[in-house]
């Protein structure tokens, strides 16, 4: 079965430092892969996807991930936090042979502090 | 506009009321789906459809129905609101290449 895992429920960085936010997946073959934000009272925001291709991809707000088949993983990466930076990250995989069923992570809360 | 709107945006409704969550999208998009978002869960899938005539049971379809009226609209039901399902709802569609697209999300509180 799909399932997506997001081991880090909550982080506080420091504003200027750098940012990992982790994502291991299940999934039986190359799946979609996708990380979402969503600051306070607000909906989700596509920060980056992964369909194939290079497997370091960027996104917008200056995130990047790494896809890397070997670990099933999709890391999400920032070198600089800024305070506006401040939410809740979702992982998800996207199931190519069910329809393109979404798969969320349990979301990771990010704390930045000044 | 935005591309996947809800209404409402906030529902305070009471134990045992049927209540209906409307989605309509402008994306021109045959897949439509309704989650749910609870603390600490992250996003759950209750429904999803394929197309006018196709739809499928997600993960938490119970107590829960579905309607697609069209192409672009999607409308969520709870036939008996319960406390439990006071969460943040939002609905979603999905371009051919898998990429889903979510709306504002809307607020029910069932006390």
């Amino acid at each position: 079965a799909q399932s997506v895992t997001q081991p880090d429920i909550h982080i506080t960085v420091s504003e200027g430092a750098s940012l990992e936010l982790r994502c291991n997946y299940s999934y039986g073959a190359t799946p979609y892969l996708f990380w979402y934000v969503q600051s306070p009272g607000q909906g989700l925001q596509l920060l980056l996807k992964y369909f194939s291709g290079d497997t370091l991809v960027q996104g917008i707000k200056g995130f990047e991930a790494e896809f890397k088949r070997s670990q099933s993983s999709f890391n999400l990466r920032k070198p600089s936090v800024h305070w506006s930076d401040a939410a809740e990250y979702f992982c998800a995989v996207g199931a190519r042979d069910t329809g393109n069923q979404f798969y969320f992570g349990t979301g990771t809360s990010l704390t930045v502090i000044p | 506009d935005a591309d996947v709107t809800q209404t409402p945006r906030n529902r305070i409704t009471k134990t045992g009321k049927r209540i209906m969550l409307e989605c309509s999208q402008t994306k021109g998009h045959d897949r439509m789906y309704w989650y749910r978002q609870d603390p600490g869960l992250g996003l759950r899938l209750i429904y999803y459809s394929f197309d006018v005539k196709d739809i499928n049971k997600g993960e938490i379809s119970d107590g829960y129905s579905v309607s697609r009226q069209a192409q672009a609209k999607f409308s969520l039901s709870l036939e008996s609101a319960i406390p439990n399902q006071t969460a943040l709802y939002f609905c979603a569609t999905s371009d051919p290449m898998g990429e889903q697209y979510f709306g504002p999300g809307t607020r029910l509180t069932v006390t």
